[in-house]
């Protein structure tokens, strides 16, 4: 069975700085996806990245990047730059292919970003 | 613009009331999900469906059931609602493909009282 695990229940960033989300996984499949979601207070749920377990490189869109360690089962997001609305709660997920692809949820890091 | 809607935002029910939540998705996603989501326990995936009038059993389908009859509609519904049911619901959507991220719809509030 597959596991997320997100350690940090919240988390504080100033304005402008960088700040790391971690995340690590357990899964037996040799082939895997993982990704990264935002949840802004509004409650929708925001794509932000993803990399696949076979990918030569470590995934980036804009100031989200994922450090992806393989043989440490680990895939941590880092926003770069930060900016006030990057406060939000970030989940990371995994792919289920044993159920019709949904996604397993780790429980979640609240960021706070301050001015 | 890909769009997942679902039929209400919030919702407040008496316990015993039987619950309908719609979820509508415009992109011809043959996979659609409900997920639960409560404070300190991320997302719970309740059903899930590959095709119409196929349905699966998620991680914590007791007290709940699903119908997709049509390809882009998929609804979840709880029979008796009781208190231990009020939370966020989600429902998303995906293609078949590995890789594809999916896609969620703006969520549903229910307080069941």
């Amino acid at each position: 069975a597959q596991k997320i695990t997100q350690t940090q229940p919240g988390m504080f960033v100033q304005e402008k700085e960088a700040v790391t989300l971690d995340c690590t996984y357990d899964t037996s499949d040799p082939s895997y996806g993982l990704f990264w979601y935002k949840q802004p207070s509004s409650g929708e749920m925001i794509f932000l990245i993803y990399q696949g377990s076979y990918d030569q490189q470590n995934a980036t869109e804009g100031r989200y990047s994922l450090n992806f360690q393989k043989a440490r089962k680990s895939a941590n997001l880092v926003i770069s730059a930060s900016q006030l609305g990057d406060s939000a709660m970030y989940f990371c997920a995994m792919r289920d292919e044993d159920s019709g692809y949904a996604l397993n949820f780790g429980k979640g890091t609240s960021l706070l970003v301050t001015p | 613009d890909v769009k997942v809607t679902q039929s209400s935002r919030y919702l407040v029910k008496r316990t015993g009331e039987k619950v309908f939540l719609e979820c509508v998705q415009d992109m011809d996603h043959e996979n659609m999900f409900w997920y639960r989501q409560d404070p300190g326990l991320g997302l719970r995936l309740i059903y899930f469906s590959y095709d119409v009038k196929m349905k699966e059993k998620g991680d914590i389908p007791e007290g709940y059931s699903v119908s997709r009859e049509k390809k882009e509609r998929f609804s979840l519904i709880l029979e008796s609602a009781s208190t231990n049911q009020t939370s966020m619901y989600l429902c998303a959507s995906t293609p078949r493909e590995f890789w594809d991220e999916q896609y969620f719809g703006p969520g549903t509030r229910l307080t069941v009282t």
